[in-house]
């Protein structure tokens, strides 16, 4: 079956300490990688994607995640960690056949202490 | 582009009344979907749609939900009745071939079922 295993429910950085929020997928190939930023009371707002080619993706907000096949995962990092950046997290995946069918992971909350 | 709208932001009901959420996808976004949200179950796809035709059902959970699309601008989400248990947050997204499985999502309803 078709999964995204996000294993930290939170975590807890200072300002300026580097990020690195851990995805996990079970799937029949390799499908369409994503994650996802929410805002509290907003909708998700996607931060990168991942379909071919590079395995290290830059995204929007100074972040990026690396895709490695023989670990299933897709691990989300940041540098460095401003206030702002303080939001949930989702991992997602969709079927490299189309067909938009999106699974989203739980979640990882992040914080983030002055 | 406004973005894909919802409303109303926040509905309060009473059990077994009935509930109507609405959604307007982006403009020329020929994909629709609705995402139930809740602590307990995280971001479950319910239902999405192509060129107004449903695709994939199987998350709709039970008979007491169902979800049309009479044209490419407009959709609804109805419970009826309504349980305690449906008290959750509803998005719905947009997305078209173009965006590579990229979702749009709405600011979400938050429904409260007393």
């Amino acid at each position: 079956a078709q999964s995204v295993t996000q294993p930290d429910i939170h975590i807890t950085v200072s300002e300026g300490a580097s990020l690195e929020l851990r995805c996990n997928y079970s799937y029949g190939a390799t499908p369409y990688l994503f994650w996802y930023v929410q805002s509290p009371g907003q909708g998700l707002q996607l931060l990168l994607k991942y379909f071919s080619g590079d395995t290290l993706v830059q995204g929007i907000k100074g972040f990026e995640a690396e895709f490695k096949r023989s670990q299933s995962s897709f691990n989300l990092r940041k540098p460095s960690v401003h206030w702002s950046d303080a939001a949930e997290y989702f991992c997602a995946v969709a079927p490299y056949t189309g067909g938009f069918k999106t699974i989203f992971g739980a979640g990882t909350r992040l914080f983030v202490k002055a | 582009d406004a973005g894909v709208i919802q409303s109303p932001r926040h509905e309060v009901t009473e059990m077994g009344q009935e509930v109507t959420l609405r959604c307007k996808p982006i403009s020329g976004h020929d994909y629709l979907f609705w995402y139930r949200q809740t602590m307990m179950r995280g971001l479950e796809l319910l239902i999405y749609f192509n060129n107004n035709v449903p695709i994939d059902d199987s998350g709709m959970p039970e008979d007491r939900f169902s979800a049309k699309m009479p044209n490419a601008s407009f959709s609804t989400l109805k419970i009826q009745p309504s349980e305690p248990r449906d008290s959750a947050v509803y998005f719905c997204a947009s997305s078209s071939r173009d965006s590579n499985e990229k979702l749009f999502f709405g600011s979400g309803t938050q429904l409260s079922v007393l």
